[in-house]
């Protein structure tokens, strides 16, 4: 499995409150991205990265920030929470070769109360 | 605008019957395509993918997929379903853009009857 850790695993927060979710990977890959996952949805992209420091909008971008200032490290921050983003979180990663398919974290569950 | 449809939401099947989930896009350029699996509290898992080539692919745990651009589909199949197949498949395309982003269908659910 690609080397993808995905923290917290599970967080339950209040609304207006920030939130900071992170993925930290091991492959070295240039490519990184945040999909959000909700039923009858399947996956939106947020947010994504082509390089330290670059990054970009997905679909589903208003409300979310990211940073990434090391290969390695990619965050995602709610801004001010609201329950509209109660969802599961998942980070992907590519080495974007000819055709590289994005490989996924395991998720994080984000409850907003 | 790209898209990607699957028409199905939930698929029940017995085990040792064969499967077929239905996917379909929408894509200007030349597609690259692929499936993925979600067991559940799982991330997700590629099970094949196709570029170019022969439109029929061979993927992971005996599932193939078969390319057809003039419907633009992309169906996965599986001959005989275990019970261990039950999870959510999403279909996903993209393309070699400056981004290389993909985008998912809304996943179809299966159930196995044992």
């Amino acid at each position: 499995d690609a080397g993808i850790t995905q923290s917290p695993r599970h967080k339950v927060t209040e609304t207006g409150t920030p939130v900071t979710l992170r993925c930290h990977q091991t492959e070295n890959h240039r490519y990184m991205y945040w999909y959000r996952q909700d039923p009858g949805h399947g996956l939106r992209l947020i947010h994504y990265s082509y390089g330290v420091k670059d990054t970009d909008k997905g679909e589903v971008s208003d409300g979310y920030s990211v940073s990434r200032s090391k290969t390695e490290d990619f965050l995602l921050t709610l801004e001010s929470a609201t329950s509209s983003q109660t969802s599961v979180y998942f980070c992907a990663i590519s080495g974007r070769e000819t055709g590289s398919p994005l490989h996924f974290g395991n998720g994080t569950r984000l409850t907003v109360t | 605008a790209q898209s990607v449809t699957q028409p199905d939401i939930h698929i029940t099947v017995s085990e040792g019957a064969s499967l077929e989930l239905r996917c379909n896009y929408s894509y200007g350029a030349t597609p690259y395509l692929f499936w993925y699996v979600q067991s559940p509290g799982q991330g997700l898992q590629l099970l094949l993918k196709y570029f170019s080539g022969d439109t029929l692919v061979q993927g992971i745990k005996g599932f193939e997929a078969e390319f057809k651009r003039s419907q633009s589909s992309f169906n996965l199949r599986k001959p005989s379903v275990h019970w261990s197949d039950a999870a959510e498949y999403f279909c996903a395309v993209g393309g070699m853009d400056s981004s290389y982003k993909l985008i998912f269908g809304s996943g179809t659910r299966l159930l196995v009857r044992p």
